[in-house]
């Protein structure tokens, strides 16, 4: 099973809007860690938000929020007022920390276009 | 403070040689990760040093094999080249210790092209 799905190979936003990324998770440890990052053309990653799973509160950096529901196993990506700048892909990761692992586990990501 | 940095950016080899691609990490940081990321996909996690030591390996085969240096710099090595190594590879460092955030930087990538 896959580890982190990301159901939306593409997404389209206005400049100035709103956008949700989804993410959904499957892991049975208790403790782990979930990330957002995004890649332009240039290939580097770039770190954006980070949610532990034990964290009540959900992440906030700047214009991205993580909308995390631990029940429904879903870490979606909120990004507010959209800039031309933002078109990239991104990608949703997970670190399952309870089993010691130290690697991330990437969905296969979204392309997301900002539209002047 | 300079971060990841990954040589060389681009490069082109025919299937059956071999390549190695070298990554030094964020200053102050002890672990190096390496992801193939595959044209289309998400990164995948290939090995991970620590302390000179391969720490953690991903499902590769044996023909994917790394180094880490004393001063935390790291290569990757791929032997025996296939058309399907042909990837993105992405070195990630970041600092062991907490167990519960480990944010993992990444360098530019070296983009290989097996002909």
């Amino acid at each position: 099973a896959q580890k982190i799905t990301q159901t939306q190979p593409g997404m389209f936003v206005q400049e100035k809007e709103a956008v949700t990324l989804d993410c959904t998770y499957d892991t049975s440890d208790q403790s782990y860690g979930l990330f957002w990052y995004k890649q332009p053309s240039s290939g580097e990653m770039i770190f954006l938000i980070y949610q532990g799973s034990y964290d009540e509160q959900n992440a906030t950096e700047g214009r991205y929020s993580l909308n995390f529901q631990k029940a429904r196993k879903s870490a979606n990506l909120v990004i507010s007022a959209s800039q031309l700048g933002d078109s990239a892909m991104y990608f949703c990761a997970m670190r399952e920390v309870q089993t010691g692992a130290n690697n991330l586990f990437f969905g296969t990501g979204t392309r997301l276009t900002v539209i002047p | 403070d300079a971060g990841v940095t990954q040589s060389p950016t681009h490069l082109i080899k025919t299937r059956g040689q071999q390549v190695t691609l070298r990554c030094s990490p964020k200053s102050g940081h002890d672990t190096v990760s390496w992801y193939q990321q595959a044209l289309g996909q998400g990164p995948q996690f290939i090995f991970q040093y620590y302390e000179e030591e391969e720490r953690q390996r991903g499902n590769f085969p044996d023909r994917f094999s790394g180094h880490q240096f004393p001063n935390y710099s790291s290569e990757l090595n791929v032997n025996a080249l296939l058309l399907g190594d042909s990837a993105l590879y992405l070195c990630a460092s970041s600092l062991a210790g907490d167990p519960t955030y480990n944010e993992q930087f990444f360098g530019p990538g070296t983009r290989l092209t097996v002909l």
